[in-house]
């Protein structure tokens, strides 16, 4: 186990729901992250949360809308997702970067 | 425009030999991580080289860096079944930014 703890391993939802992924560290880091990983392509950083203030948000999509309530909680709010938003999403924290430590994931998928 | 391209995309070894993958970048670095990845779980730190290093040892793992040639080479000695995975290098530009690439898919047979 890395310390970082994400819920739920595997999410399949249609294209009306809502729903949200929960990331939960456990390291007393004071940075988190999102990434969207999917097939045949690099990690794609999502957002990023230093001491519960955004300072990243690489152009995703309004359907996604993360919240930050400390620094030990991250979640990713889902709504009206296409099927193409289908993938694996990953949480990470760190301490003053550049080492991540990522959760399990959440395997996503959009019907 | 992507930083960290591993090559080759797919390694097939048997248990017991070397495996080595490479990572080419783009730009310069502060430094340049390994990760490994089971299937359908989160990514692992393996291990950190920073542009002044040429080389780094951890392990059975040995990270080489050239910034001559925006290169850098994961080498698994005596590989394992328990290996079996994938790997990712990950470049910190001088802007901080970290950038992941696409990835070497190892498959260690018995």
């Amino acid at each position: 186990e890395t310390g970082v703890t994400q819920t739920p391993r595997h999410l399949v939802m249609g294209m009306t729901n809502k729903k949200s992924l929960k990331c939960e560290q456990h390291l007393g880091h004071n940075a988190m992250y999102w990434y969207k990983q999917s097939a045949k392509k690099p990690l794609e950083l999502m957002f990023v949360y230093n001491f519960k203030e955004q300072t990243e948000n690489n152009s995703v999509p309004s359907r996604f809308s993360p919240e930050c309530p400390n620094s030990s909680h991250l979640f990713l709010h889902l709504h009206t997702l296409q099927p193409e938003d289908s993938a694996l999403y990953l949480c990470a924290s760190s301490q003053d970067r550049p080492k991540l430590f990522f959760g399990s994931g959440t395997q996503l998928s959009v019907l | 425009s992507q930083q960290g391209e591993e090559d080759p995309q797919a390694l097939s070894i048997q248990e017991g030999e070397n495996a080595t993958m490479n990572c080419s970048y783009k730009t310069s670095i502060n430094n340049l991580q390994w990760y490994r990845q089971n299937s359908g779980r989160g990514l692992v730190h393996l291990i950190l080289i920073r542009s002044n290093e040429r080389e780094k040892h951890s392990g059975r793992l040995r990270v080489t860096l050239d910034t001559s040639k925006k290169s850098s080479s994961l080498l698994i000695t005596a590989s394992r079944a328990a290996d079996t995975a994938s790997y990712f290098c990950a470049t910190t530009g001088t802007a901080s930014k970290l950038t992941f690439g696409t990835g070497t898919r190892l498959q260690v047979t018995l």
